[in-house]
């Protein structure tokens, strides 16, 4: 699987957009960017996921650049139960094509 | 969406003891998986469990510490053996979803809360 890097931690202002980088420079044509996050004490939620186009859902928006090197996760406005720890993830989509977990983001949703 | 439910949710356990986790889902499913997540750690993939056949080992993991069964598609049980304090962790149990079978995506992983075990 390729590597990811983001960032240790992050700080929000509740009621703003959240956006947390991702970099998959080694990211192959078949590889899926995947995003999930982990509040404290819980098992990981999925949040999205996409390839080459962006993405939108009820909790977030994906966007992936042209040569897929990176992309950005956000949250269009944040709320203090979005802290949590946010995984950006690479796979190739299908069946059984497991998960690896890197280090994560920490987004702390402040007041 | 899956529901996995795990049991027990927290176990304290003397060192040199074995502890059974099991992993119920309520859907059937393809692939299970099993992760540990150490304290203040990410998710580490331990296996996948297969099946009707031996489960897949991740390097690191071997059988005689982490044996697994899988005797259907719905149920998993992951046993911690000969512990020590160092397997203090949280263990996750993990499904996929086979295509839109029972209402489950092949590109979701769902995950279990998690059994917070502590070895003294």
């Amino acid at each position: 699987d390729a590597k990811t890097t983001q960032p240790t931690s992050m700080d929000c202002a509740e009621g703003r957009a959240a956006n947390l980088p991702c970099n998959h420079s080694t990211i192959s044509g078949n590889e899926y960017v995947y995003w999930y996050r982990q509040i404290h004490s819980q098992g990981p939620q999925y949040i999205i996921h996409g390839l080459k186009n962006n993405e939108t859902n009820e909790m977030a928006s994906l966007i992936i650049t042209e040569d897929r090197k990176s992309s950005t996760l956000i949250l269009p406005h944040a709320t203090l139960r979005d802290t949590a720890v946010y995984y950006c993830i690479v796979r190739v989509l299908g069946y059984g094509n497991k998960l690896v977990f890197g280090a994560g983001t920490i987004l702390r949703v402040k007041s | 969406s899956a529901v996995i439910s795990q049991k027990p949710s927290r176990d304290i356990c003397q060192r040199g003891t074995s502890l059974t986790i099991q992993c119920q889902v309520d859907s059937q499913v393809t692939m299970m998986f099993w992760y540990r997540q150490q304290p203040g750690q990410s998710l580490t993939l331990i296996a996948t469990a297969n099946q009707g056949s031996e489960a897949t080992y991740e390097s690191g993991f071997v059988i005689d510490k982490f044996p697994i069964s899988r005797p259907n598609l719905t149920f998993s049980t992951l046993t911690v053996s000969n512990m020590s304090p160092e397997d203090s962790s949280i263990y996750l149990c993990s499904v996929l979803g086979g295509g839109t079978s029972g209402g489950l995506s092949s590109y979701e992983q769902y995950f279990g809360p998690g059994t917070r075990l502590t070895v003294t």
